[in-house]
């Protein structure tokens, strides 16, 4: 079955530490996106992509960087210049220009600070 | 940036009853959407609305894309336990021919009366 898989499910992050997370897609998408959700918070971009070796900051780039090496994933970096990490992040991917309102999610991963 | 206005922030709904809620914005959208995310999964497009006026329905499910493109509003007829979620409205607006990304609202969160 095609979809969107993020890995790790939970994820735990020292001070200083920089931890990637995950993301694949083999819906065939040229489209993917990373969202950053806090509690009682709608979904904030972060850092999106259209096309395999481009990317463009969402509206919290700060802190995060990203790759688009294959078509297939997506992986997103937390920084240690990321002070306030804690939140549930998603992953999304939709097929691309002229139909990129429909957004496929992963089912996310929890980061939390130790 | 834009923002949206979603509404109510959260309710609790009995078995086999309606349900609304709305979302409104300061600006015109092109397409609007809406979203249900079940707890610790990543969200599931319900519906998509494309012209001003439309009224579209999935099941139990109507949405409407508001006269004015500033609102839209979903409508959950006879509810069942499995409705309980989260429900997030979007927003799209094309610039030059390209389609803008979506702006999500915070939010309904719907649960069971007690």
């Amino acid at each position: 079955d095609g979809g969107i898989t993020q890995s790790p499910k939970y994820l735990f992050r020292k001070e200083g530490q920089n931890v990637t997370l995950s993301c694949e897609q083999n819906l065939n998408h040229d489209a993917m996106y990373w969202y950053r959700q806090d509690p009682g918070q709608g979904l904030r971009l972060i850092y999106y992509s259209q096309i395999v070796n481009d990317f463009q900051k969402g509206d919290i780039a700060e802190g995060y960087s990203v790759s688009r090496e294959k078509k297939e994933s997506f992986p997103l970096t937390v920084t240690s210049a990321q002070k306030n990490p804690t939140a549930f992040y998603l992953c999304a991917s939709s097929p691309g220009q002229g139909r990129n309102e429909k957004l496929f999610f992963g089912s996310g991963t929890q980061l939390s600070v130790l | 940036g834009q923002q949206l206005n979603q509404s109510p922030q959260s309710m609790f709904i009995q078995e086999g009853e309606d349900v609304s809620m709305n979302c409104t914005s300061s600006s015109i959208f092109n397409t609007w959407l809406w979203y249900k995310q079940d707890p610790g999964e990543g969200p599931v497009l319900l519906i998509a609305l494309y012209k001003a006026g439309e009224l579209t329905s999935n099941g139990r499910l109507t949405a409407q894309f508001g006269i004015t493109r500033k609102d839209s509003f979903l409508n959950i007829s006879a509810s069942i336990p499995s409705d309980v979620g989260i429900y997030f409205c979007a927003g799209q607006l094309w610039y030059g021919g390209s389609q803008g990304n979506l702006i999500f609202g915070k939010g309904t969160k719907l649960s069971v009366k007690p």
